[in-house]
């Protein structure tokens, strides 16, 4: 079974400050990587994906993830943190199942901001 | 484009009480998922729907929660009856038809969500 992990539940970091969200991945073959993020009281939001070639990612708002298969990690990366990236950032890995989907979270970081 | 529109908002009920909560999807998305969201379990994968069509509902906790999508613009989630322990927020999302070469895209685009608070 396909399964994710955020090992850090709470980061705190200054405004303009690098960020680095860890993930790691259990999954039996190429994955589909996600990151999303989730604004208090908002839906999830897709930050970037991946799923096959260049294994460094950009996304919005700045951000980047880089794909190592060998460590099974997706870390999600921002080299200048803004007060407006507080959030909850979620990984996630999909699985194609004959025609359907179904995303995997992981249990959320929560990324705080000090000005 | 409108996104994901799910109502209501906020739910409050007593326990035994039937709830119902809606979500159109994204026009064209052939794709519709229900999660649920607690600060204990985070974000299950409730059940989802290809085409109006139920493919996976494991993730259904039990059977006082059903979910029906009678066309293609419309989905409901019904909960009776309600107990406390379905307090949560209630996400619907969907996703555009798949790629026609790796046949999916994988993007979902989720609502705001439904916040039940069961009494």
């Amino acid at each position: 079974a396909q399964s994710v992990t955020q090992p850090d539940i709470h980061i705190t970091v200054s405004e303009g400050a690098s960020l680095e969200l860890r993930c790691n991945y259990s999954y039996g073959a190429t994955p589909y990587l996600f990151w999303y993020v989730q604004s208090p009281g908002q839906g999830l939001q897709l930050l970037l994906k991946y799923f096959s070639g260049d294994t460094l990612v950009q996304g919005i708002k700045g951000f980047e993830a880089e794909f190592k298969r060998s460590q099974s990690s997706f870390n999600l990366r921002k080299p200048s943190v803004h007060w407006s990236d507080a959030a909850e950032y979620f990984c996630a890995v999909g699985r194609f199942t004959g025609g359907g989907n179904k995303l995997t979270f992981g249990t959320g970081t929560q990324l705080k901001v000090e000005l | 484009d409108a996104g994901v529109i799910q109502s209501p908002r906020h739910e409050v009920t007593e326990m035994g009480q039937e709830v119902t909560l809606r979500c159109k999807p994204i026009s064209g998305h052939d794709y519709l998922f229900w999660y649920r969201q607690t600060m204990m379990r985070g974000l299950e994968l409730l059940i989802y729907f290809n085409n109006n069509v139920p493919i996976d509902d494991s993730g259904m906790p039990e059977d006082r929660f059903s979910a029906k999508m009678p066309n293609a613009s419309f989905s409901t989630l019904k909960i009776q009856p309600s107990e406390p322990r379905d307090s949560a927020v209630y996400f619907c999302a969907s996703r555009a038809p798949g790629h026609t070469i790796t046949g999916y895209t994988g993007e979902l685009f989720f609502g705001e969500g439904s916040r039940l608070t069961v009494l």
